[in-house]
């Protein structure tokens, strides 16, 4: 079974600043992909950034990246130039290719960007 | 395009009512999924649909959980009997077909259960 781990405590960071997240996971499976969402307290998950496991390059989207490296089996989150609105919740989740398709979560990331 | 729309958005009711939410996915997304996230969580599976079939309900305490997702498109989630510990945010998503790895999720549904 997949299993997603999140151990940082709570991150306050300065606005403009870049931010590290980490994620680690497990798995015997060849083929998977990797997410990260970001949960503000709205309440709704939404889609950050996703990283398949033969992907030869790291994903990028806009101020999110992910720093893939596959031998350790991390998935780290960077946001780059930090915003206010960028406070929220931060799950990794992941998900094998081959087999019953569920998207496992970790237990989330909470980061606060002060000004 | 309209997102994932839930109802209600808070919800409290006392230990063994039964309770109803309701989850209308983005249109013409063939995939719904709900998740329950428990306080200091992240979401967990309860059921995926297919369409109107079931493709994984192995983490759905069947005893006192049902849905179904009638023609396709909206979907209900029941509990009957409610316990404390189902007390938590209840999320909904959906994704297009092929495009699993985007799931768009729904604002999610508060319960307590006092």
């Amino acid at each position: 079974a997949q299993k997603i781990t999140q151990t940082q405590p709570g991150m306050f960071v300065q606005e403009k600043e870049a931010v590290t997240l980490d994620c680690t996971y497990d798995t015997s499976d060849p083929s998977y992909g990797l997410f990260w969402y970001k949960q503000p307290s709205s309440g709704e998950m939404i889609f950050l950034i996703y990283q398949g496991s033969y992907d030869q390059q790291n994903a990028t989207e806009g101020r999110y990246s992910l720093n893939f490296q596959k031998a350790r089996k991390s998935a780290n989150l960077v946001i780059s130039a930090s915003q206010l609105g960028d406070s929220a919740m931060y799950f990794c989740a992941m998900r094998v290719t081959y087999g019953n398709n569920r998207l496992a979560f970790g237990k989330g990331n909470q980061v606060v960007v002060i000004p | 395009e309209a997102g994932v729309a839930q109802s209600p958005r808070y919800k409290i009711i006392e230990k063994r009512q039964s309770v109803a939410f309701w989850c209308n996915p983005i249109s013409g997304h063939a995939t719904l999924y709900w998740y329950q996230q428990i306080l200091g969580q992240g979401p967990k599976l309860l059921i995926q649909f297919q369409n109107n079939g079931v493709v994984d309900d192995s983490q759905l305490p069947k005893d006192r959980f049902s849905a179904e997702r009638l023609k396709g498109v909206d979907s209900t989630l029941k509990i009957q009997p409610a316990k404390l510990e189902d007390s938590a945010v209840y999320l909904c998503a959906s994704s297009s077909r092929g495009q699993d790895y985007e799931q768009y999720f729904g604002p999610g549904t508060r319960l307590t259960v006092t």
